[in-house]
């Protein structure tokens, strides 16, 4: 079945870890998307990519990075978490020239 | 200001009752229009999705775009306590364009 997937489904981790967000898609959708959301805030797009080896940083200021390797995978690193990074991640995709997306169930990270 | 505002509520409302959410925004050269569902602990799903003006209708939801007025409805018949979720709007110029959020509402149905 068709469907993009995110790993972990919750983090809890010390101030100063390195993590990676993983998202894969198996939808074959070319463009992907890193959102973060707060409780009763609006999405906030961190980062984008049209395709493999391209991406982009998005409105919020992150200090995330992001690689685009192969179209089915968009994983989101952070290499040194610190509490402000607490926040849900949401991973999604869509097809060229379309404005609908598909989401990942997310990753709520806590980080301590 | 908010490109796009939108009732955080909570919003409360019987059982088979008629729920109306609604966003308004400021940009005149939004085109695309969306609602998104989303289930606590868990990823927004499209709901609806309506180009320009009018009205979309799809089961038990109708979508509303006024654009005159810049304001966007999603109405829920018969509502149902499986309809208990947060309801994104969002909206975009074009397809290779940058889609706004709205912050949600928060809709609980009580049996």
């Amino acid at each position: 079945e068709a469907d993009i997937y995110q790993t972990p489904r919750y983090l809890v981790i010390g101030t100063g870890k390195k993590i990676t967000l993983e998202c894969s898609q198996t939808m074959g959708h070319d463009k992907m998307y890193w959102y973060q959301q707060d409780p009763g805030m609006e999405l906030h797009l961190i980062h984008y990519s049209y395709g493999v080896n391209s991406t982009e940083k998005g409105d919020l200021s992150s200090e995330s990075t992001v690689s685009r390797i192969r179209t089915e995978h968009f994983p989101l690193t952070l290499e040194s978490a610190r509490p402000s990074h607490t926040s849900q991640y949401l991973c999604a995709s869509s097809e060229p020239g379309n404005e609908k997306l598909f989401f990942g169930s997310g990753t709520q990270l806590s980080v301590l | 200001q908010k490109e796009v505002e939108q009732d955080p509520g909570p919003l409360s409302v019987p059982e088979g009752a008629i729920v109306s959410l609604n966003c308004t925004y400021s940009n005149s050269a939004f085109q695309y229009f969306m609602w998104y569902r989303q289930y606590s602990r868990k990823g927004p799903e499209l709901l609806m999705y309506t180009y320009s003006s009018g009205n979309k209708e799809d089961g038990r939801f109708t979508a509303q775009v006024d654009k005159s007025s810049k304001y966007i409805s999603l109405f829920i018949r018969d509502s149902q306590p499986s309809d208990s979720a947060t309801y994104l709007c969002a909206m975009t110029y074009s397809s290779a364009s940058k889609i706004i959020f709205g912050s949600g509402t928060r809709l609980s149905i009580r049996p």
